[in-house]
């Protein structure tokens, strides 16, 4: 299908286990993002990706890992989940730098 | 610290009134702002880009406005519908913390009434 999506929708997983989100887009942009959302915080930027191989820091990347080794993917891995990374995780991309974000569907995850 | 803000954080308006959502932020040194409505349980959907070097953008019955001097942008929806019911975000790219720092507001929750 066209578009951005994520995988899984749904993850449930316990404390101090790995966990890797998926990120998929068909539209060959430059930029991708990975964001939270968090009631009483908003959506916050963890990481971005300029391009293959080029992955920078956000406002809240702390426990998180990313990798792209290919344009249309982008991993976000959390290498020992807490609790406090409870949150919705939500993908984006954008063709290039000045140009709108698109959004993917989410992935709700809950660490217990 | 770019700081977003949107007042209100709720409104409740009746079919077919035009209305204007706001947003605000403390540093005008931004590349674009952005307009997002999200679903209930839903990802974000864009409605409207605006570049540093533009006043406005119309969509469809959407108009958004931006005046970077003084830190204000408004999104107007004229004749509003049932369907336009969905919290309203507005994300602002860039300022003092770097090129591809975006910042959220926290969003206007709109009901439209029948």
């Amino acid at each position: 299908d066209a578009g951005i999506t994520q995988s899984p929708r749904y993850k449930i997983t316990e404390t101090g286990r790995q966990v890797t989100l998926m990120c998929h887009q068909t539209w060959s942009h430059s930029y991708m993002f990975w964001y939270r959302q968090d009631l009483g915080h908003g959506l916050r930027l963890i990481y971005y990706s300029a391009a293959a191989d080029i992955t920078d820091k956000g406002e809240v990347p702390d426990g998180y890992v990313v990798s792209r080794s290919k344009t249309e993917n982008f991993p976000l891995t959390l290498e020992s989940a807490t609790r406090s990374q409870t949150s919705v995780y939500f993908c984006a991309s954008s063709l290039d730098r000045d140009y709108e974000q698109y959004f993917g569907p989410g992935t709700r995850l809950t660490v217990t | 610290k770019q700081e977003v803000t949107q007042i209100p954080a709720a409104l409740s308006v009746p079919e077919g009134e035009n209305l204007v959502l706001n947003c605000s932020f403390t540093d005008s040194a931004i590349y674009n702002l952005q307009w997002f409505r999200q679903d209930p349980g839903k990802g974000l959907t864009s409605l409207l880009l605006i570049q540093s070097s533009q006043r406005e953008q119309t969509s469809g019955r959407l108009n958004a406005s931006l005046d970077k001097s003084s830190g204000r942008s408004t999104l107007y929806i004229a004749a509003s519908q049932p369907g336009d019911s969905a919290t309203y975000l507005c994300a602002v790219k860039g300022g003092s913390g770097g090129y591809q720092k975006v910042t959220f507001g926290t969003g206007t929750k709109l009901q439209v009434i029948p």
